[in-house]
């Protein structure tokens, strides 16, 4: 089944330490994204990546880290310098650039989600 | 910047009638897509409906329309015959950049909670 995956479903993360989220896609999407979404709010932009090696920061990036070295996925690193990492973290990706139609390229299609917890 | 405004935390509706979302946005673009999406308690996000700024004609998708007023800057999503299963938070969507080749993300309101009673 085509789709995004995201590992883990749960992640807790202790004072001072680095964690790692996964999401890997086979939808043959160019881009990938990575939203905050925090309690009874919308989503926010961390970082998004056009292109393998390539990637820009959204409107939240302070305290996180990507990386891009396969197509297929898009790594968050959430660092000790982020001070209030608890969130649920999505990660989306879709069609960009010369690939795919118009519309195609405009749909993100999404993750079921990590919801990371400090202990 | 662009910005997404729903002006409703949340909503009900009784089973089987019609409930209108609200959504405002404010933009200097003149291309560009909006959409709506759902989210039930699985916290999966799920797209239920885009609307292309250029077409006149508001978008359907089964049981869910929208009323796509550009000079409003105002995208509102109709559900008709609600059922229980509609019971999610929506959040209505804007991306600019509708040739997807500057990377441009979605921006996000806040969603509105909707609660379909029996």
């Amino acid at each position: 089944d085509g789709g995004i995956t995201q590992s883990p479903k749960y992640l807790f993360r202790k004072e001072g330490q680095n964690v790692t989220l996964s999401c890997e896609q086979n939808l043959n999407h160019d881009a990938m994204y990575w939203y905050r979404q925090d309690p009874g709010q919308g989503l926010r932009l961390i970082y998004y990546s056009q292109i393998v090696n390539d990637f820009q920061k959204g409107d939240i990036a302070e305290g996180y880290s990507v990386s891009r070295e396969k197509k297929e996925s898009f790594p968050l690193t959430v660092t000790s310098a982020q001070k209030n990492p608890t969130a649920f973290y999505l990660c989306a990706s879709s069609f960009s650039g010369t690939s795919g139609s118009r519309l195609a390229k405009n749909i993100q299609y999404f993750g079921a989600g990590t919801r990371l917890s400090v202990l | 910047a662009q910005t997404v405004t729903q002006s409703q935390p949340e909503m009900s509706v009784q089973e089987a009638e019609t409930v209108t979302l609200s959504c405002t946005y404010d933009t200097s673009e003149s291309d560009y897509y909006l959409f709506w999406y759902k989210q039930p308690p699985s916290r999966q996000m799920i797209l239920v409906i885009r609307q292309e700024a250029y077409k006149q004609q508001n978008a359907t998708e089964n049981r869910f329309s929208v009323n796509f007023q550009k000079a409003a800057k105002s995208f509102s999503l109709k559900i008709s015959d609600s059922q229980l299963g509609d019971a999610a938070m929506y959040f209505c969507a804007y991306r600019r950049d509708p040739l997807g080749n500057a990377g441009n993300m979605l921006t996000f309101g806040g969603g509105t909670r909707l609660m379909v009673k029996p």
